[in-house]
């Protein structure tokens, strides 16, 4: 149980372009959902908290409106990184907890989107 | 600050040879503390939750322990699949539910 889908696998766009970047919660439902980022053999950064029906809470440092994230539905959490730029280049991973469960119970993450901006 | 220090960062092992990573984390209210692996391309896989001081968890070569300052994963007799970075995380106190993650040790054992 406690399946994080991620979609694409990987991504190369052109600079300027946007991509969007989903994260499916397979079976159950996920009310809030964490977006990560990671740099090449650097440990994942939380980016932002995506919550189901309201706006997502940025970290500190991180441009919202640079990366929106949508929660429409307790199934699916969407990034989209706008006007991606080659410094945007990264490994995105998104995360969510089983319900039902205690907020301190593990997160179980997706296999991660590869963006490579050019 | 929270914050969450792993050490070493890479660590070479022949296959069957023993060895602790060492997790040292500073946290207002520590609500848990996790270890996951992670494969190169591949999203972080759960390994163990620890709670509490003195709290320990085991799977098959795998042990992890915690401390009111640090917690360790023991790795016995590894195998060459037990080749990966090793991470670990830690939530602080408060609802939020966010995890806040060591820089990892990547771990390669040579058969």
């Amino acid at each position: 149980g406690a399946v994080v889908s991620q979609h694409p696998s990987r991504v190369i766009c052109k600079s300027g372009t946007s991509v969007k970047i989903e994260c499916r919660s397979l079976d159950f439902q996920a009310t809030t959902m964490f977006w990560y980022r990671q740099f090449p053999k650097q440990s994942l950064m939380l980016m932002a908290t995506s919550n189901e029906g309201s706006k997502a809470t940025y970290e500190q440092g991180v441009e919202k409106d640079k990366f929106l994230i949508n929660h429409a539905s307790l199934t699916l959490s969407t990034l989209t990184v706008t006007s991606a730029h080659p410094e945007d280049s990264s490994f995105y991973i998104c995360s969510a907890r089983a319900p039902g469960r205690a907020y301190n119970s593990p997160l179980h993450f997706g296999n991660g989107t590869r963006l490579t901006v050019t | 600050e929270d914050q969450v220090t792993q050490s070493p960062e890479a660590l070479r092992l022949q296959e069957g040879e023993s060895s602790s990573l060492n997790c040292s984390y500073t946290v207002s209210g520590l609500r848990g503390l996790f270890w996951y692996r992670q494969d190169p391309g591949k999203g972080p896989e759960f390994l163990f939750t620890l709670y509490s001081a003195g709290e320990e968890k085991e799977k098959e070569r795998l042990k992890a322990t915690l401390t009111k300052k640090e917690s360790f994963l023991h790795i016995t007799a590894p195998k060459p699949e037990d080749s990966a970075t090793y991470l670990c995380a830690v939530q602080a106190g408060g609802n939020t539910g966010k995890l806040i993650f060591g820089q990892g040790t990547t771990l390669q054992v040579k058969p």
